[in-house]
């Protein structure tokens, strides 16, 4: 199993709303990460988790609120969004190798906020 | 801060010839390049990845080259085929696993 699964695959909300973003792997992969992704751009880190703890934020506003409950999950919550934060949003995973390896990503939640 | 970027934002090539792909790189302590390919409405699809301590690596129909000295990396694609077509990446990977991408170039296989 080679797949990193992200759900919904489409989400529209309001600015006043919450949800949430999940993504789930069983690769056994230990890092975990949140990018977001405008039409014709690259993907944008924004939080990075390695061993469930939050090794890297990029700086992301705080009404983005990633969470890693356990080695196979992450979310990230949504909480007053701004209609710029519309977006392809990417989770990937990877092992943990010193030299680096590879990420998978899934195939993303495009979040729409009216 | 140091970034990756790439050259050549659209390159058009003709079914069945080869496709040059190029990416310079200026964080010098990244010590891990990979090359994604993107399709419309999906994820990143790994296609080949390199070490710092290579200078040359070979997949299926896909060539990464290194250049150390002059910060450039490249992808080469044989006998490019519709399948091909997307916008491709390269991404470097520096401490804590942070995994920063290039601004992308698509490609486009003309039949």
């Amino acid at each position: 199993d080679t797949e990193v699964t992200q759900t919904p695959k489409h989400l529209v909300m309001g600015m006043t709303n919450k949800k949430s973003l999940k993504c789930e792997q069983h690769m056994g992969h230990r890092a975990m990460y949140w990018y977001k992704q405008k039409a014709k751009k690259p993907p944008e880190l924004m939080f990075v988790y390695s061993y469930e703890k939050l090794s890297i934020n990029e700086s992301v506003p705080s009404r983005f609120s990633p969470e890693c409950p356990n080695s196979s999950l992450l979310n990230l919550h949504l909480h007053a969004l701004q209609p710029e934060d519309s977006a392809l949003y990417l989770c990937a995973s990877s092992q943990v190798l010193q030299g680096g390896t590879e990420a998978f990503f899934g195939q993303g939640t495009r979040l729409t906020v009216v | 801060g140091e970034s990756v970027g790439l050259h050549l934002p659209t390159l058009s090539v003709q079914e069945g010839d080869n496709s040059i792909i190029n990416c310079a790189y200026s964080n010098s302590a990244s010590d891990y390049f990979i090359w994604y390919k993107q399709e419309s409405g999906k994820g990143p699809q790994f296609i080949i990845d390199i070490r710092s301590n290579m200078d040359k690596r070979q997949g299926q129909r896909v060539t990464v080259l290194l250049n150390k000295t002059v910060k450039h990396l490249s992808l080469q694609i044989a006998a490019t085929q519709p399948g091909d077509s997307a916008v491709y990446f390269c991404a470097e990977r520096g401490g804590n696993n942070r995994l920063a991408f290039g601004k992308g170039n698509q490609v486009v296989v003309i039949p």
